[in-house]
């Protein structure tokens, strides 16, 4: 079956801690993309990733980080600078064919900062 | 920049009732593409329709249609007989297609719709 895995589903968090999501398609997708929701909220863009060893940041980078070290995996750490993460994130995927492509979606993490 | 509002936060409706969802965009671009998504409780994404801005052309699937107006900038989506299974929360989504930008997508807050029994 292809699609976006994403683990953990729930993850906790001592404040101060670095927390890394991971995410991983087999989709054969070139586009990888983090997104971050907040309850009664839309989804605000992180990161995301055009092409292997290559990324850009979104509206709300701070206190984030990512690497895309192979096509099908683009994990997101979230340091301890990052003031409030507790939230949903979620990470998507598309192809890149020269216009916006559709985005398909993972399962998401929740992460809680305790 | 772009933008987009749903101003619905919430709809309630019984089972079987048709419902309408609401999108507004801003854009500066004459080549752009919406789409809606629906989140189920469990939290996915779930991908519904694109659609660009030269395709004014309403759009039906099943129990689900698009009604896409460049006049008003509205991008709205109906649910015709509405069953439980259909709640969840819904996203309109625009993004830009000139420029380095075509990879952002800019989400609507949501509308929480709950199909009552």
């Amino acid at each position: 079956d292809g699609g976006i895995t994403q683990s953990p589903k729930y993850l906790f968090r001592k404040e101060g801690q670095n927390v890394t999501l991971s995410c991983e398609q087999n989709l054969n997708h070139d586009a990888m993309y983090w997104y971050r929701q907040d309850p009664g909220q839309g989804l605000r863009l992180i990161y995301y990733s055009q092409i292997v060893n290559d990324f850009q940041k979104g509206d709300i980078a701070e206190g984030y980080s990512v690497s895309r070290e192979k096509k099908e995996s683009f994990p997101l750490t979230v340091t301890s600078a990052q003031k409030n993460p507790t939230a949903f994130y979620l990470c998507a995927s598309s192809i890149l064919a020269g216009g916006p492509d559709t985005q398909y979606f993972g399962p998401g993490t929740r992460l809680t900062v305790l | 920049a772009q933008k987009v509002t749903q101003a619905q936060t919430e709809i309630s409706v019984v089972e079987k009732e048709d419902v309408t969802l609401d999108c507004v965009y801003e854009t500066r671009d004459t080549t752009y593409y919406l789409f809606w998504y629906k989140q189920p409780p469990s939290g996915e994404l779930v991908f519904l329709i694109r659609r660009n801005s030269f395709d004014e052309q309403n759009e039906i699937s099943g129990r689900y249609s698009w009604n896409f107006q460049k006049s008003t900038s509205s991008f709205n989506f109906t649910i015709t007989a509405s069953q439980v299974v259909d709640s969840a929360v819904y996203f309109c989504a625009l993004s830009e297609g000139s420029g380095g930008s075509n990879y952002k997508l800019t989400f609507g807050k949501g509308t929480l719709l709950t199909v009552n029994p």
